[in-house]
């Protein structure tokens, strides 16, 4: 069963555009959730995270938005650059001593067309 | 800034080979991971190790997985026997108390 579901796979958007990249989750119990960027050949990078206890979380033009009761998180890239080409991961997991076990989605791939 | 550092990048081994996946994880960090990701496919948590001991592992840390960090040095993977399904991308990760890990670039390995 996956924990973790991300939507859309694929996503195409023009330089400057916002490009929006959805996740949900199925445990109830998980209150952190960080998102990965991932270029070919390297191993992810974390870009930005949030805890259950915000719903908004901004860094710059990434911006995550959370809705608890939903189960759903989406982040947001505004002014969308083609250096922003890359996989991006959202992940999840229940924190405390816990926090670095994750449980990925399974990756949006993002293309920024200059 | 502070990266972790995997070793080799690739390897290649014959089915039934045992291999050891090596990682250097940032100096001053306390959990250690390993996430395995087969080609196309999520990253799956395999096993955190705290404190000399193993924490947690998934379904997937099979028996023939074993984990290790002799004092100051390699965090490593080991697997023996191998078989054809460990064919994957090997991330190690590290991270300092209650802060999200910080990932290497990986080491491929293909059984053969």
């Amino acid at each position: 069963q996956q924990q973790v579901r991300q939507s859309p796979q694929s996503l195409t958007v023009w330089e400057g555009e916002t490009a929006i990249l959805n996740c949900s989750y199925e445990d109830s119990t998980f209150n952190y959730f960080p998102w990965y960027q991932q270029f070919p050949g390297e191993g992810p990078a974390l870009l930005i995270s949030i805890r259950s206890v915000s719903d908004k979380k901004e860094d710059g033009r990434f911006t995550i938005f959370f809705n608890k009761r939903e189960k759903k998180l989406s982040l947001h890239i505004t002014d969308s650059q083609p250096g922003d080409s890359a996989t991006y991961f959202c992940a999840a997991s229940t924190g405390g001593s816990a926090l670095g076990r994750l449980h990925f989605g399974a990756g949006t791939q993002l293309i920024v067309i200059p | 800034g502070p990266k972790v550092l995997q070793i080799p990048s690739h390897q290649i081994i014959d089915m039934g080979q045992m291999v050891t996946l090596n990682c250097d994880p940032v100096s001053n960090h306390l959990y250690f991971y390993w996430y395995k990701q087969i080609l196309g496919q999520q990253m799956e948590f395999l096993v955190n190790f705290y404190n000399g001991k193993v924490m947690e592992k998934s379904k997937l840390f099979k028996d023939q997985f074993s984990v290790e960090r002799p004092d100051g040095s390699y965090f490593t993977l080991k697997i023996q026997p191998t078989a054809l399904e460990d064919s994957a991308v090997y991330f190690c990760a590290s991270s300092f108390d209650n802060q999200a890990p910080l990932f290497g670039e990986g080491t491929r390995l293909s059984v053969l």
